[in-house]
């Protein structure tokens, strides 16, 4: 089952903060997050294990709530250069298969 | 330099003339992946191999057969290509996917195919 992302796009001005949630309607294992920029192939960002661990890379950090079954990226300051396509992968067990959202679409204006 | 190699790049062909997309890994990675990706629908995943001899069908299988012979290569095979098969194709490998840390993807640069 695909999880959900939310919102489908987002536009910020540089130095705003945004949040991108993930959810699934399965218990979930673990959560990745990935972002795409425009052409070019999807990088690993960091990933969440359950147990509602959060975890941070420069300004962007994330949670997952295993109640919830949700994770969220927190970009905090966003920079032109966090422009893309961010995708969450989860997994429903150890060794599950990762399975992708659809994206969000961030874009970072001057 | 670790990495995911897709060969061709860019493919434009004709319905019906077999293709074959290969991807190769030069990390040792156990676990190899094909993806598929459409605007509005994200990353959608054909196929998936835990390890040589074992694949497995994703999501979208339908259309494409893949092979594991060797660890390092997971070709994509389309038999009779159709114009719904028109997309962009991602490899992706992971050293395991049975522990955190491990099962980091790193994917190839990508595959743009256009089936006429």
């Amino acid at each position: 089952q695909q999880p959900v992302q939310s919102p489908q796009a987002v536009i910020l001005r540089e130095g705003e903060d945004a949040v991108i949630n993930c959810s699934s309607s399965k218990a979930l294992y673990s959560v990745h997050w990935y972002r795409q920029k425009h052409g070019e192939a999807p990088v690993f960002l960091m990933i969440l294990l359950k147990g509602g661990e959060q975890k941070g890379h420069e300004k962007i950090s994330a949670s997952f709530n295993e109640k919830k079954q949700q994770s969220s990226l927190y970009l905090t300051a966003s920079q032109l250069s966090y422009s893309g396509t961010y995708f969450c992968g989860t997994r429903r067990g150890s060794q599950g298969n990762l399975i992708f959202g659809k994206g969000t679409k961030l874009s970072v204006k001057p | 330099e670790a990495q995911v190699t897709q060969n061709p790049r860019y493919l434009i062909t004709v319905t019906g003339k077999k293709l074959t997309v290969t991807c190769s890994q030069n990390m040792n990675h156990e676990y190899m992946s094909w993806y598929r990706q459409d605007p509005g629908l994200g990353l959608r995943q054909i196929y998936y191999s835990m390890n040589v001899e074992v694949t497995d069908k994703g999501d979208v299988p339908e259309g494409y057969k893949v092979s594991r012979k060797e660890k390092r290569n997971f070709p994509l095979i389309l038999e009779s290509p159709s114009p719904n098969q028109t997309s962009l194709y991602f490899c992706a490998s992971s050293l395991t996917t049975s522990r955190v840390g491990t099962d980091t993807q790193y994917f190839g640069p990508g595959t743009r195919l256009t089936v006429l």
